[in-house]
């Protein structure tokens, strides 16, 4: 069936260090791809979208492609603040009414 | 923008007791959804609702009922709370239009603890 894999967390960097997180996705037609953030405490935010094959999402600071050919939708960030620190969930919605989530991804900027 | 409200922040209960989480979302949106959010287990479905009084069973509907009399409110129903139904409970809503997916609204969620 249709999944969403993450790398395992947690990820501890460094204020102004390059940020990847890897997400790759499973689907039999072609979904529409989606990052969420979900700071301490709170529920999930969107942060980027993409809903066809090289499609780049942006949103404050972060980035993320549609990679049909490899399956892969990997987030992105130049230079990460403090402020990051959160857990990131990839996910897919491909025509259904839900929604396909990752096990998401904590991030740990230190200063 | 839209906003998805959970009743309550942090609950908590005692075994045995029928627990009601109640979401609402401001937006006019037909699909709503509830999950649960555990460490190592990431977002399980739950059940979702595309339409007023329409429900589907979600992954894990086991021990949950759901009610949506309006298009606004959904709610989730602990029959008989369990300690394992410990748990953060996400609500979200979503539409689509003309096939464009705009993604789900998720509220600021509701930690349970059953005792």
């Amino acid at each position: 069936g249709d999944s969403v894999t993450q790398m395992e967390g947690p990820v501890t960097l460094s204020e102004e260090a390059f940020l990847t997180i890897n997400c790759t996705y499973t689907a039999t037609g072609y979904p529409s791809l989606f990052w969420y953030v979900q700071y301490p405490g709170e529920g999930l935010q969107l942060l980027l979208k993409a809903t066809k094959a090289d499609d780049k999402g942006s949103n404050k600071g972060f980035e993320a492609t549609y990679r049909k050919e490899t399956t892969s939708f990997h987030l992105e960030k130049g230079s990460v603040q403090v402020s990051d620190s959160a857990v990131y969930f990839c996910a897919q919605h491909s025509g259904t009414y839900k929604y396909i989530f990752g096990t998401g991804t904590r991030l740990k900027v230190l200063a | 923008d839209v906003k998805v409200t959970q009743s309550s922040r942090y609950l908590v209960k005692r075994t045995g007791e029928k627990v009601f989480l109640e979401c609402v979302q401001d937006m006019d949106h037909e699909n709503m959804f509830w999950y649960r959010q555990d460490p190592g287990l990431g977002l399980r479905l739950i059940y979702f609702s595309y339409d007023v009084k329409m429900k589907e069973k979600g992954d894990i509907p086991e021990g949950y009922s759901v009610s949506r009399e309006k298009k606004e409110r959904f709610s989730l129903i602990l029959e008989s709370a369990s300690t394992n139904q410990t748990s953060m409970y996400l609500c979200a809503s979503s539409f689509i239009r003309r096939h464009l997916i705009y993604g789900y609204t998720f509220g600021s969620g509701t930690r349970l603890t059953v005792v």
